[in-house]
C-alpha cells in the first residue's frame, strides 16, 4: 500500500525555524516527484513546493521562494521541507503528497498533480 | 502566475440531482504538442486530505464512481456530478499543473438541500 506520513510540526515563534519530514512507502521513491501543499485554518490548499525524482530540480511558491527548501534522501525514501523565519501566514496542515510519473517507450515525463497525500503535520507560528 | 478561479464559492443540491462546478483558468492550460489539459480535480472531506477524482481535466482516478466527470478545454473547465450521494458532500477544488506555480482554485463547498 502507497503511503506517506508527515511528521516535524508544532509549534515555533516568529522569525524560528522547524524540518518537515515525510516518510513514503509502498512505492519507488526515487522515481516520483514529490510536493508540499499546505492549507491554513478554515482556508483553501497552498501548493508550496516540488521536487523532482533525483532532487536535481526544485520549485518553489513566491511566498515561500527564499526562506523555505525542500530536500529528499532516496536512500531513506524521505522527503523534507526546511522553513527559515517562520510567520504567522506560514500557519497551516502542510501536506506531503506523490506526483506523476508517465513513461511511454522512449521517455518517461512528469506531471505535478496529487495522486497520493499524506495526513498532513501542522505548523502554528505564533509568539 | 495562472489564476485558477472556481464558481460557485458555494452549492446546495438535492439528493439524486446534478451538480456542477466550474473552473476557469486566467491562461489557457491546455497543450497543443499533446492535446491534453493539464487540469486535476480534487474532493476534500472535513478532517482528510484531498483525495485526487479527475486528472487530464476528464481522467478519471481509478476507484472514482461514475457519476463524477470532468469536461473542457483551454481557460473553461467543468466538474459534474451526476446524482449527488450524500458522500459526496465535501469542498472541491481544481488544480493548474501546465506551468509552475502549480496553482489551486478556491474551493467549492458542496451541501445537500
Amino acid at each position: 500500500e502507497v503511503q506517506l506520513l508527515e511528521s516535524g510540526g508544532g509549534l515555533v515563534q516568529p522569525g524560528g525555524s522547524l524540518r518537515l519530514s515525510c516518510a513514503a512507502s509502498g512505492f519507488t521513491f526515487s522515481i516520483y516527484a514529490m510536493s508540499w501543499v499546505r492549507q491554513a485554518p478554515g482556508k483553501g490548499l497552498e501548493w508550496v513546493s516540488a521536487i523532482s525524482g533525483s532532487g536535481g530540480s526544485t520549485y518553489y511558491a513566491d511566498s515561500v521562494k527564499g526562506r523555505f527548501t525542500i530536500s529528499r534522501d532516496n536512500s531513506k525514501n524521505t522527503l523534507y521541507l526546511q522553513m527559515n523565519s517562520l510567520r504567522a501566514e506560514d500557519t497551516a496542515v502542510y501536506y506531503c503528497s506523490k506526483n506523476i510519473r508517465a513513461c511511454s517507450s522512449s521517455s518517461c515525463y512528469f506531471y505535478y498533480y496529487m495522486d497520493v497525500w499524506g495526513k498532513g503535520t501542522t505548523v502554528s507560528v505564533s509568539s | 502566475d495562472i489564476v485558477m478561479t472556481q464558481s460557485p464559492d458555494s452549492l446546495t443540491v438535492s439528493l439524486g440531482e446534478r451538480a456542477t462546478i466550474s473552473c476557469k483558468s486566467s491562461q489557457s492550460i491546455s497543450s497543443s504538442s499533446n492535446n491534453k489539459s493539464y487540469l486535476a480535480w480534487y474532493q476534500q472531506k472535513p478532517g482528510q486530505p484531498p483525495k485526487l477524482l479527475i486528472y487530464w481535466a476528464s481522467t478519471r482516478e481509478s476507484g472514482v464512481p461514475d457519476r463524477f466527470s470532468g469536461s473542457g478545454s483551454g481557460t473553461d473547465f467543468t466538474l459534474t456530478i451526476s446524482s449527488l450521494q450524500a458522500e459526496d458532500v465535501a469542498v472541491y477544488y481544481c488544480q493548474q499543473y501546465y506551468s509552475t506555480p502549480y496553482t489551486f482554485g478556491q474551493g467549492t463547498k458542496l451541501e445537500i438541500k
